[in-house]
């Protein structure tokens, strides 16, 4: 069984830079996640997509991050431009889903390291 | 808005001692709740869920209870081993929209 899979594992950026990274979801999941994970924060929602269809957008990243779904097994996430403060881990998640209140099963990738210097 | 609230950064155990967790929520609505374990780079798995009808849930010897009058639940396991070293994340959902995370629980056993 294909999990979630995030490329790269590791990704070191310069400030200002533009970074884009890259999630395949389980084949046949409806639903994708983006979150961010920091010790202090923990898990934080990023963007939730359902069917190709943004759903949420995590309020307080709007202004620099955005993640598209390009097709139902294909996502990125831009950070553009990268700051210090974007060091964390990114984890993208998907779930099967298909009625409205069933988003409780994700199954997560091992998550993208961004090391912002 | 809808939230959850995990206190407790880090606990420390010894191989067969007793494990509890509490997480506490906030929503205007009925929740369905959930513990998400995260074991050591790997991205987080679901561990338990817990729905307001029947108050708790079991899975690998872990027990989560809901406490609707504290709007609380807890995660409990009655002797941990060495293999339970994890970051454990209490969440909740609410209607269609996504998971809401807790900042997440470390609890290291040693042999």
């Amino acid at each position: 069984d294909a999990g979630v899979t995030q490329t790269p594992r590791h990704e070191v950026a310069e400030k200002g830079q533009t970074i884009i990274l890259k999630c395949e979801p389980v084949s046949g999941h409806n639903d994708l996640f983006w979150y961010r994970q920091t010790k202090i924060q923990g898990l934080e929602l990023l963007s939730y997509f359902r069917s190709k269809s943004l759903m949420e957008d995590g309020g307080a990243f709007k202004d620099r991050f955005k993640a598209e779904m390009l097709n139902s097994s294909f996502s990125t996430l831009k950070i553009q431009p990268t700051e210090p403060k974007d060091s964390a881990v990114y984890l993208c998640a998907s779930s099967l889903s298909g009625t409205a209140i069933s988003n409780e099963r994700l199954f997560f990738g091992h998550g993208t390291k961004l090391s912002v210097l | 808005g809808d939230s959850v609230t995990q206190k407790q950064g880090q606990v420390t155990l010894s191989e067969d001692d007793f494990l509890f967790i509490n997480c506490t929520y906030s929503t205007t609505t009925y929740p369905t709740l959930f513990w998400y374990v995260q074991y050591p780079g790997q991205g987080p798995q679901l561990l338990l869920k817990v729905t307001t009808a029947n108050n708790k849930g079991i899975s690998r010897g872990f027990e989560a209870t809901y406490d609707k009058g504290t709007t609380s639940f807890h995660l409990q396991k009655a002797s941990v081993q060495e293999s339970d070293s994890a970051v454990y994340f209490c969440a909740l959902v609410v209607g269609g929209r996504a998971l809401i995370f807790g900042t997440g629980t470390t609890v290291s056993v040693s042999p």
